[in-house]
Formats: C-alpha cells, structure tokens, sequence
C-alpha cells in the first residue's frame, strides 16, 4: 500500500460548492503540507502542519481552509470552489528533519 | 519574496548525453536543496539533495552547489530515454527548516 493516500484523485465540481480533499499518511510523519501545482508554476504551499495543533499558511491560502484531525489525516477544503483554483493538488509528508518530502499521487481538481 | 528559478525548457538531449539542468535561488539563507522528478501525471520524488558547496554524485546524477553565486544544478550522465521528465528543483531556508520553495521545473527530453 501507498503510504501517503489522497482522495480523491479525479474531482470535476461547479464554482460555489464546497470540496474536501483528504490525505492519509503511514509513514508516522508529523509534518503534513498542502500544494498545488499549475502549468509553469511549479508547486505552491498552500498550507502546512507541523503537528496536530499546529496549522500554517503558506503563499496561497486564501480560498482554503485545513483541518489536522489526527497525525496521519490532513484534509484541504475550498468552502467556494473557484474556476482558477482549477490545478493538480499533492499532500507531501516529513519527518522532523525536514530532510524529504514525500509526496501522496496528487488530485486532480477541475471547478466548472 | 523568496525566489527559485529554473529554465522551463524543454531541454533536449540525444540518449548517451550529459543533460545539465541548472536552478537559481534568490534567498542567501537557503541552506537545503533538493531535486525531484515528476514524470506528467505523476507526483514529484526526490532524487538528489545537497547540503555544502561542491559535488555530490550518485549514479548517473551528480549535483552541484554553489551558495557564492545561490546556483545549483544537476548533470545526469549517460542520459536514457527514461530520465526524460520534468525536473524540480526545491529549496528551504535556515529559518524555516521545514518550508520548501519550488522551482517551475525544467522539462527534459531525452530523444533515442
């Protein structure tokens, strides 16, 4: 099995809905992140958690909201989804040494 | 703003080449740096990190860093067909261990 999950990985939804995206991780990592990634934009930190009671904004929070409910869960939430926010979305996993991310498969997001 | 910057490509090789990709980073505090590749579709997996000035080798890829000129690059030798890709190049920052920044990627062409 994969040890960093996302679900789902195809979504087409219509602007003004809401949409959770979840992550789930087997590595026992406790730093958790959020990115997106567009055509020639490379991969933009959304959000990130370094531990259960720790949530942060990265460059591109507006629009989104996170929830940490446990170590292993992390799930991304557009509470109005957006035409733009249409992109591919990676939830990525560390260790506390920071040394390696680990990337899960990636969503792939189309809001009409 | 803190800034990596990498030609987008594509950059194209005959197989047996040395393909050299290269990355510019604009924060001098950046202390780590890391190089994925993404094949399309797929999610972004580490295949170098270098931490000091100079030469790391591993296999066919060797990465090089220079902090002086905030310049770093990767050569992969004796190119395959199957290393064509897009090339990420990531950095963090001192502080902010554990805050990546990507690069836009450059895409690799490895023609038989």
């Amino acid at each position: 099995d994969a040890d960093v999950t996302q679900t789902p990985r195809n979504r087409i939804t219509k602007t003004g809905k809401r949409i959770m995206l979840e992550c789930s991780q087997t590595k026992g990592h406790d730093r958790m992140y959020w990115y997106r990634q567009d055509p020639g934009l490379g991969l933009r930190l959304i959000y990130y958690s370094f531990d259960v009671k720790d949530i942060n904004k990265g460059e591109i929070s507006d629009g989104y909201s996170v929830s940490r409910q446990a170590q292993a869960k992390f799930s991304l939430s557009l509470e109005s989804a957006i035409p733009n926010q249409t992109a591919l979305y990676f939830c990525a996993t560390s260790d506390f040494s920071g040394d390696t991310q680990y990337f899960g498969p990636g969503t792939r997001l189309t809001v009409l | 703003q803190k800034e990596v910057e990498q030609n987008s490509g594509p950059l194209s090789v005959p197989e047996g080449a040395i393909a050299s990709l290269n990355c510019t980073y604009s924060d001098r505090v950046s202390q780590s740096f890391f190089w994925y590749r993404q094949y399309s579709g797929k999610s972004p997996e580490l295949i170098m990190s270098i931490y000091s000035n100079g030469d790391k080798e591993d296999g066919r890829f060797t990465a090089q860093l220079n902090k002086a000129s905030q310049y770093v690059s990767l050569l992969i030798r004796d190119s395959q067909p199957s290393d064509s890709a897009t090339y990420l190049c990531a950095v963090n920052q001192e502080d902010n261990f554990n805050k990546f920044y990507f690069g836009s990627g450059t895409k690799l062409n490895v023609k038989p």
